[in-house]
């Protein structure tokens, strides 16, 4: 089965600051790889999603993520960040034929003045 | 708003209680999951529905059960309520029944069971 391992349970930046969010997977196959947004009291918003193609890919709000096979990682960044990214951040993986997504323990992220 | 619809948006109940959870699936989406979000356990996978049918189950206790009417929507409930049981549940929706594909989020409905 896959997994997503997410470093680091809280992240603090300065605004401005780059942001980065650390996703490794584990996947006996190629996998799909998601992040979602949740700000506080809101559901999870879908930011960017990678399933074939193009290693790096771009989402909402200036965030881009890059898959790596060789190091089985999907890391999030943004080079400047904004206050108004302060919110927890998803990470997950799923595969074809796989029924749903396994969704990583999440990264609340803190932006400083 | 996604499109994905969840009523109530908080839910306060007493144990032992039953309590009926409903989502909406966006336009167009045939599949609908569940998902319960805590603090300490953080998003597990409860159960999905494609077309009306139970597709898949995850770590759904026995005392919750959920069904997908034919207009789509679904209904998660959840019975014999325990302290435990507070948490968020999220419904989502996708046009598929895979996850690949990604799903859209309801915001979600905050139980609190006192």
């Amino acid at each position: 089965a896959q997994s997503v391992t997410q470093l680091g349970s809280h992240v603090s930046v300065s605004e401005g600051a780059l942001v980065l969010l650390r996703c490794n997977y584990s996947s006996s196959v190629p996998p799909y790889l998601f992040w979602y947004v949740q700000y506080p009291n809101q559901g999870l918003q879908l930011l960017l999603k990678y399933t074939t193609g193009a290693t790096l890919v771009k989402g909402i709000n200036g965030f881009e993520a890059e898959f790596k096979k060789s190091e089985t990682s999907f890391h999030l960044t943004k080079p400047s960040a904004h206050m108004s990214d302060a919110a927890e951040y998803f990470c997950a993986v799923s595969v074809v034929n796989d029924y749903k997504l396994s969704f990583g323990a999440g990264t609340t992220v803190t932006v400083r003045a | 708003d996604s499109g994905v619809t969840q009523t109530p948006k908080h839910l306060i109940t007493a144990t032992g209680q039953r309590v009926t959870l409903r989502c909406s699936p966006r336009s167009g989406d045939l599949s609908v999951y569940w998902y319960q979000q805590s603090l300490d356990q953080g998003l597990q996978f409860l159960i999905q529905y494609y077309n009306g049918e139970e597709r898949a189950k995850g770590n759904i206790l026995e005392r919750f059960s959920a069904q997908q009417f034919p207009d789509l929507h679904s209904e998660l409930n959840l019975s014999s309520l325990e302290l435990g049981d507070s948490a968020l549940y999220f419904c989502a929706s996708s046009q598929t029944g895979q996850g690949a594909v990604g799903y859209t989020f309801g915001s979600g409905t905050r139980l609190t069971v006192v």
